[in-house]
């Protein structure tokens, strides 16, 4: 199956910066990338989804300015979490949607933040 | 999408066949079934779909009854790496509509 690829796969930060978070799909190229992010013991919850070259369409209740989504490339797509507060710190998982699609969407690892 | 409902949890002996039920009652005649697993602190595996009619593949075999109001994921010889969530997830699969949404899974013990 396709490959996707998230970096970093954990970060530790302080209250108040900013972390950056890319997820890359490494053989195939991606028209669309979907963010999610999960809770301890929780389902994935759909946060945001990405088309290459065109602003992110965010979820009810996600804050568009404090979770920045840029697709730029057919094979990056990033999630800087800007001021991050400790209520942040979750597990973020990218998915990707390959130009010939088959069916099925490809998950990253997960990157998981811990904001102190 | 419709609604899917699923055992909460399910425990199955290493090396048995484990049966993974989930009704969607109220699924559309162009959704179709999926099932991804999520193994702890890794992103979501997609294992299979299917429309109606049953479907294998090297990972497990998808059952979808006649009316298409539940299936079953069959893992035919588990092992403890198969211990994850296990989600089941209808949806229509055409550009425009492929995100997915979560319910909350089965979480699936293989005991040893």
């Amino acid at each position: 199956g396709a490959v996707v690829s998230q970096h970093p796969s954990w970060v530790i930060c302080k209250s108040g910066t900013s972390v950056k978070i890319e997820c890359r799909s490494l053989d195939f190229q991606a028209t669309t990338m979907f963010w999610y992010r999960q809770f301890p013991k929780q389902s994935l919850m759909l946060m945001a989804t990405s088309n290459e070259g065109s602003k992110a369409t965010y979820e009810q209740g996600v804050e568009k300015d404090k979770f920045l989504i840029n697709h730029a490339s057919l094979t990056l797509s990033t999630l800087t979490v800007t001021s991050a507060h400790p209520e942040d710190s979750s597990f973020y998982i990218c998915s990707a949607l390959g130009l010939a699609f088959t069916g099925e969407l490809f998950f990253g690892e997960g990157s998981r933040l811990t904001v102190l | 999408d419709a609604k899917t409902t699923q055992p909460t949890s399910m425990d199955c002996a290493e090396g048995r066949a484990a049966n993974l039920p989930c009704n969607h009652s109220t699924i559309s005649g162009n959704e179709y079934v999926y099932w991804y697993r999520q193994i702890h602190s890794q992103g979501p595996q997609y294992i299979i779909h299917g429309l109606k009619n049953n479907e294998t593949n090297e990972m497990a075999s998808l059952i979808i009854t006649e009316d298409r109001k539940s299936s079953t994921l069959i893992l035919p010889h588990a092992t403890l790496r198969d211990t994850a969530v296990y989600y089941c997830i209808v949806r229509v699969a055409n550009f425009g509509n492929e995100k997915l949404t979560f319910g909350t899974g089965t979480r699936l013990t293989i005991i040893p």
